[in-house]
This record gives C-alpha cells, sequence and structure tokens, in this order.
C-alpha cells in the first residue's frame, strides 16, 4: 500500500512569487491536513480537507490557502512568499472516522527555500 | 484549548542505558496523547497513543508512556536505547480521537552515545 507522497521534494523560490505543493493520501483516506515546521516555530497545523471542503484553520495569514479534489489528493498555495516561509511543509492523511482514532499518516515533506 | 510542552530539548543516552523523555500537557476536554518520531529527512512516524483507554501503552521499537492525569503526563521511556533510537521526538494532542487537527510539542532531539 502506498505511503502519503508529496512533491516535490524540495522547493527553492524568491520572495514575491507564489508556490505550489501536491499531496497525495494513502488510498481510501479523505481527511488531508497540513502542517508547517521552523526551527523556530516547530510544527503548526494550517489546514485541513476532507470531502474537498476545508474543516479547520491554523493561524496563518491569507496568503496559505489550499484544496482538495475529488480523488482526495490535496494541493496547498503560497502567494507572495516571503523569506519566513522557508520551511518543511507536511501533508498527513487519516480515514477520519468519527467513532474512533485514526492514525494521521505523514509524507516525508516538501522542503521551500525563499531567498 | 490544549498545548503540550516538552521538559527538555535534548537527551542523550549512553546505548543500552534507558530512555525518558518527558511531555506534560494541558487541555480543556479530555485529550488523545501520541508520541511521533522523526527521523533526519523523514516523515513523521507515530510510536504509540493514547485514546482513554489503558493508561499505560505501549507502542513500537520497545516504547512504552503512561498517561497521569493527577499530574498532566505523559512520559516517554524505553528500557534500553539502541543507536538507531536516535531522531526527534514529539509529544502530541488533540481533542478527543480526531486525527484531523494535531497539536504538536516542541520535539527533544535524543542522542544515542555508543
Amino acid at each position: 500500500k502506498a505511503g502519503v507522497t508529496q512533491t516535490p521534494r524540495y522547493l527553492i523560490k524568491t520572495r514575491g512569487q507564489q508556490v505550489t505543493l501536491s499531496c497525495s493520501p494513502i488510498s481510501g483516506h479523505r481527511s488531508v491536513s497540513w502542517y508547517q515546521q521552523t526551527p523556530g516555530q516547530g510544527l503548526q497545523f494550517l489546514f485541513e480537507y476532507f470531502s474537498e471542503t476545508q474543516r479547520n484553520k491554523g493561524n496563518f495569514p491569507g496568503r496559505f490557502s489550499g484544496r482538495q479534489f475529488s480523488n482526495s489528493r490535496s494541493e496547498m498555495n503560497v502567494s507572495t512568499l516571503e523569506l519566513g516561509d522557508s520551511a518543511l511543509y507536511l501533508c498527513a492523511s487519516s480515514l477520519a472516522r468519527q467513532a474512533r482514532w485514526t492514525e494521521a499518516f505523514f509524507g516525508q515533506g516538501t522542503r521551500l527555500t525563499v531567498v | 484549548a490544549q498545548s503540550v510542552t516538552q521538559l527538555d530539548s535534548h537527551v542523550s543516552v549512553s546505548e543500552g542505558t534507558p530512555v525518558l523523555l518527558r511531555c506534560n500537557y494541558s487541555s480543556s476536554y479530555s485529550p488523545s496523547l501520541f508520541w511521533y518520531v522523526q527521523h533526519p529527512n523523514k516523515g513523521l512516524q507515530l510510536l504509540l497513543k493514547y485514546t482513554s483507554a489503558a493508561t499505560l501503552v505501549k507502542g513500537i521499537n520497545g516504547f512504552e508512556a503512561e498517561f497521569k492525569k493527577s499530574e498532566t503526563s505523559f512520559h516517554l521511556t524505553k528500557p534500553s536505547a539502541h543507536m538507531s533510537d536516535a531522531a526527534e521526538y514529539f509529544c502530541v494532542v488533540t481533542r478527543g480521537g480526531s486525527a484531523r487537527q494535531l497539536t504538536f510539542g516542541s520535539g527533544t532531539q535524543l542522542t544515542v552515545l555508543p
């Protein structure tokens, strides 16, 4: 069974540009969450999508957005990049059943460097 | 609101000696607690989880953790460290049993000395 796949693995962008990151969840998983990991702030929740709808959002500016497609694949977009957006962006997928805990499986992440 | 505090940013142990990584939590709700491990250039892997069943939780690779409500703690232990245990460890809390929005601690870097 394939795991969570994130592409690309590495990106270098210039300040002011925009970037799109992709996440393919485990087959059958309908929930996709995104996290930002930086040395200063640690791991922070960005947003979560389920059945193409954003259900939860973390405390990030509107430059950070995302979407989910009918096949559960998700993309996140960051517009007008700033140096502080340099981070490892992690995607996690889960079954998201209400009745019991379902494990969140993480991808290897996309390393974004803004110069 | 919920949060976790990992009390040590770095822990060093010798191979074969016990490991203790400390975590305290704060939650307005009945929490679910987890430990994740992150090896260099790898994603996060779930070590173990507490979701209101047994308070002593056993995980993978010989790790275990005990949920202590009176102390609001969820410390991670292992009787004997192995070189392959060297990694960063994260204590995580979430509301109820939801995997959808995880709140991470700041992480503990474990070094295992030969």
